[in-house]
């Protein structure tokens, strides 16, 4: 089974703070990464799809890097605000069509 | 809108009973994902169909079913349900080759057994 590792994993930033997160997974043996945001009492959504070694994605104040050949992603969000509270998911997937899951990182923004 | 939608929201059942978990899905997608999320432990897949009648193991599939009997409809099975089963449940559906298998959720089900 693909490990997949991310962290921190929760995080308490206050209103305007910039943060980050990891996710680590084997180098080998997947065809994309995803990053997926997941509110409370709402279904996860996908935030960003990345294929390229280098690959760079942006969706307002967040963003995504992606380094393949040492297996990891970071999600970055500028200035964060009490809306971006939720709990951000990394899969790699699997040329099977598969996703493999980390354990997420919640983050609390407070006002 | 890709809209995937779950049978309850909110479930209550007793050991041992028979559970069916259902999931319907509008956009005519090839693959539809059956997980569990339980806290500390991430989104674990418990099975997956990428057609009619066809059906995957996950990474935990022990103590549950599936049946794909239409396209859009995916249903799990809990054959005899057991207080380790208390969880949350999404089902998910993505289509071939595009978006890299971008999965739709839908809202989940929050299962207790009792």
């Amino acid at each position: 089974i693909l490990n997949v590792e991310q962290s921190p994993q929760s995080l308490h930033v206050q209103e305007g703070d910039s943060t980050n997160f990891t996710c680590s997974f084997p180098s080998s043996n997947f065809y994309a990464l995803h990053w997926y945001r997941w509110e409370t009492a709402k279904s996860p959504e996908a935030l960003f799809v990345m294929t390229l070694n280098g690959d760079e994605k942006k969706k307002g104040r967040i963003s995504a890097t992606l380094n393949t050949k040492e297996g990891y992603s970071y999600l970055y969000i500028k200035g964060s605000q009490p809306e971006d509270s939720a709990t951000y998911l990394c899969a790699p997937l699997l040329n099977t069509g598969k996703l493999i899951f980390g354990q997420g990182t919640t983050l609390q923004v407070k006002p | 809108d890709v809209k995937v939608t779950q049978s309850s929201r909110y479930l209550v059942k007793r050991t041992g009973e028979k559970v069916f978990l259902e999931c319907v899905q509008d956009m005519d997608h090839e693959n539809m994902f059956w997980y569990r999320q339980d806290p500390g432990l991430g989104l674990r897949l418990i099975y997956f169909s990428y057609d009619v009648k066809m059906k995957e193991k996950g990474d935990i599939p022990e103590g549950y079913s599936v049946s794909r009997e239409k396209k859009e409809r995916f249903s799990l099975i809990l054959e005899s349900a057991s207080t380790n089963q208390t969880s949350m449940y999404l089902c998910a559906s993505s289509s071939s080759g595009q978006d890299f298998y971008e999965q739709y959720f839908g809202p989940g089900t929050r299962l207790t057994v009792t």
